[in-house]
């Protein structure tokens, strides 16, 4: 079993939409929890961490992190063409990270 | 404002050939990771270094060497370049281990082996 797991998609909405995406994890012990946004041939950008179970607010961008289920999700509200990028959830325990393998949304306009 | 920085961003490689992937950061990051990202298979761990003179493999580190002799600088090496290998790869610092922090990712090096 994975570490992290996350639905691939692709997802496309239209400008506006709210968006949500998911993942589930595997080990308890995880604590702190990540999202990451990654434009095409760019690195990973950092977009949210949260250590707590609930939710996290920045902006239009909702972490909510279920440690109960082991279930993490990330919320875009009002989404806009320019959140068009894969988004990667990712957890850690000792000295690794452990990533899921993204979820690719586009945004037309 | 540089943070992690990764150079060449480009390279091409004949089969063989060996070559070195540059990282450096400016954050005073004790941890340092490389990681190769193939498309649809996400991130794997390469090598990690949890601090200077300190390294460890991760889940695919066949075909690569690393070495840390001072915190801001973590160099990839592949020794004979195959086709397999061709990928992007990214080089990523954190102040903490997995689990306690986040962690920040350079530009990418993309690397295609003919």
């Amino acid at each position: 079993q994975k570490e992290v797991e996350q639905d691939p998609g692709p997802l496309s909405v239209p400008e506006g939409a709210i968006v949500s995406l998911n993942c589930t994890y595997s080990n308890s012990a995880f604590q702190y929890f990540m999202w990451y946004r990654q434009y095409s041939r760019k690195g990973p950008e950092l977009l949210m961490y949260t250590y707590s179970s609930g939710n996290k607010e920045d902006g239009r961008f909702t972490a909510q992190v279920d440690k109960s289920s082991k279930y993490i999700s990330l919320f875009i509200r009002d989404s806009q063409p320019s959140d068009s990028a894969t988004y990667l959830c990712a957890t850690g325990a000792g000295n690794q990270f452990y990533f899921g393998t993204g979820t690719s949304l586009t945004v037309i306009p | 404002n540089a943070g992690v920085t990764q150079t060449p961003k480009f390279r091409i490689l004949k089969i063989g050939q060996s070559m070195t992937l540059q990282c450096t950061q400016d954050m005073n990051h004790n941890y340092m990771y490389w990681y190769r990202q193939d498309p649809g298979m996400g991130l794997k761990l390469i090598y990690y270094s949890v601090g200077a003179g300190i390294t460890d493999k991760g889940e695919v580190p066949n075909g690569y060497n690393v070495s840390r002799s001072t915190t801001e600088d973590f160099p990839l090496r592949l020794e004979l370049a195959a086709p397999s290998q061709t990928s992007v790869y990214f080089c990523a610092s954190s102040h903490l281990g997995g689990g306690n922090t986040e962690a920040f990712f350079g530009q990418g090096t993309r690397l295609t082996v003919v």
